[in-house]
């Protein structure tokens, strides 16, 4: 079955950085385009970015444009999210979730992982 | 940013009830809205998409409609289960973007 499992959150000082990391299995990762959606505490769902099946092409929520880097590792089935500069804004838990569209990626997500939660704090 | 507004953000509704949650974006988005239900504590899990078809393994007493900017989730009967929040999100431009919301409570 499909699998996504997110690592690498904890608590940040303002200003520094974190890479999550996203581990898929039970599926073709290298086929299905991928996603970083948000949480704040309390507070609804936000996109955060995009990245194609093959890696060729990013897309980003203009608040985390420059400030975040999504990639991936085909041959490890894994997906990061790169954020730098992190404000008391970016508190949130941050889930990796599927698109449901192979190839070319269709925008809505039809798995999403437990989530891994970043606390930015000093 | 396309937004997304979703009405009522809380619903309180006893077991067997018929439920409607709406969503209004503030542009045409044509049939490009999915819905979700997330669980306290859970991660969301896809609904509907394409405004009207059911997810996989979806309980066919959630149903979704419309187009434009005006949709609308179903739910015929509501099961003990069905007690959740629900989103929207619209696909048809980026940013992707969620409407903030529904609580559907127990009465």
């Amino acid at each position: 079955q499909v699998q996504l499992v997110e690592s690498g959150g904890g608590v940040v000082q303002p200003g520094r950085s974190v890479r999550l990391s996203c581990t898929a299995s039970g599926f073709s990762f290298a086929s299905r385009g991928m996603h970083w959606v948000r949480q704040a505490p309390g507070r609804g769902l936000e996109w955060v970015a995009a990245i194609w099946f093959d890696g060729r092409k990013k897309e980003y929520a203009s608040s985390m444009q420059g400030r975040f880097t999504i990639s991936r590792d085909n041959s490890k089935k894994t997906l990061y999210l790169e954020m730098n500069n992190l404000g008391t804004e970016d508190t949130a838990v941050y889930y990796c979730a599927r698109d449901y569209s192979s190839g070319y990626p269709a925008f809505f997500f039809d798995y999403w992982g437990q989530g891994t939660r970043v606390a930015v704090s000093s | 940013d396309i937004q997304m507004t979703q009405s009522p953000s809380t619903l309180s509704a006893s077991v067997g009830d018929r439920v409607t949650v709406t969503c209004r974006a503030s542009q045409n988005i044509d049939v490009w809205l999915a819905w979700y239900q997330q669980k306290p504590g859970k991660t969301p899990k896809l609904l509907i998409y394409k405004a009207s078809s059911l997810g996989s393994g979806v309980p066919s007493r959630f149903s979704g409609s419309g187009s434009g900017t005006d949709f609308t989730l179903t739910i015929s009967s509501l099961q003990a289960v069905d007690f959740a929040t629900y989103y929207c999100q619209q696909y048809s431009a980026n940013p992707w973007t969620f409407g903030q919301g529904t609580v559907v409570e127990i009465k």
